[in-house]
């Protein structure tokens, strides 16, 4: 079946840290890969995506590699800011089924300090 | 373009109760699919709309349910509430699930609370 695992969190950081957050996956088919923030109160905000093997998605200084080999999409940025603080979610769509649904991580929270 | 939108915002519900959900696509907008967010469970898909018809179900029980109208606007109903209802309320249109047309947008979400 189709699953996602990210890191556990929650992450904390200082400014200007580098951040990785892990995510592997299992895909029946050949999936799209993402990433999406959640601030507080609020709904998922795309942050990148990478629908193919070896692409790179980028966005705000995050970035993440789809790995076929590795099965995995981690995400990356060199300097974290305070208003990096946030939920992160990785996510997968099966892109062989006509099915639109998305599977996803449990989430890595993410505390970024002055 | 405006983004998803979802009606109400915030909903406080009695047990036993019904509750109506509003979700508004993004314009050309196609598939719009829901999903419960709870600290305990994450993330769970609830179910898939493409031009009115449930394409897809997740695993939740029949006093969910759903609809699609004719403008692609989405509306899902919960009955008979129990207090493990209590989520975010997530809606996410697409354009469609084809190549290129699969990438989810969701809107600020509906937080009911049942007590």
């Amino acid at each position: 079946g189709n699953s996602v695992t990210q890191m556990e969190g929650p992450v904390t950081l200082s400014e200007e840290a580098f951040l990785t957050i892990n995510c592997t996956y299992t895909a029946t088919g050949y999936p799209s890969l993402f990433w999406y923030v959640q601030y507080p109160g609020e709904g998922l905000q795309l942050l990148l995506k990478a629908t193919k093997a070896d692409d790179k998605g980028s966005n705000k200084g995050f970035e993440a590699t789809y790995r076929k080999e590795t099965t995995s999409f981690h995400l990356e940025k060199g300097s974290v800011q305070v208003s990096d603080s946030a939920v992160y979610f990785c996510a997968l769509r099966d892109r062989g089924s006509t099915l639109g649904r998305l599977y996803f991580g449990r989430g890595t929270q993410l505390t970024v300090w002055p | 373009k405006a983004g998803v939108t979802q009606t109400p915002r915030y909903l406080i519900k009695t047990r036993g109760q019904q509750v109506t959900l509003s979700c508004s696509p993004i314009s050309g907008h196609r598939s719009v699919s829901w999903y419960q967010q709870t600290p305990g469970q994450g993330l769970q898909f609830l179910f898939e709309y493409f031009s009115e018809t449930q394409r897809n179900k997740g695993n939740f029980p029949g006093r969910f349910s759903g609809r699609q109208f004719s403008n692609s606007r989405s509306e899902m109903n919960v009955s008979t509430l129990e207090l493990g209802d209590s989520a975010l309320y997530l809606c996410a249109s697409s354009l469609g699930s084809g190549q290129g047309q699969e990438t989810q947008y969701f809107g600020p979400g509906t937080r009911l609370l049942v007590l």
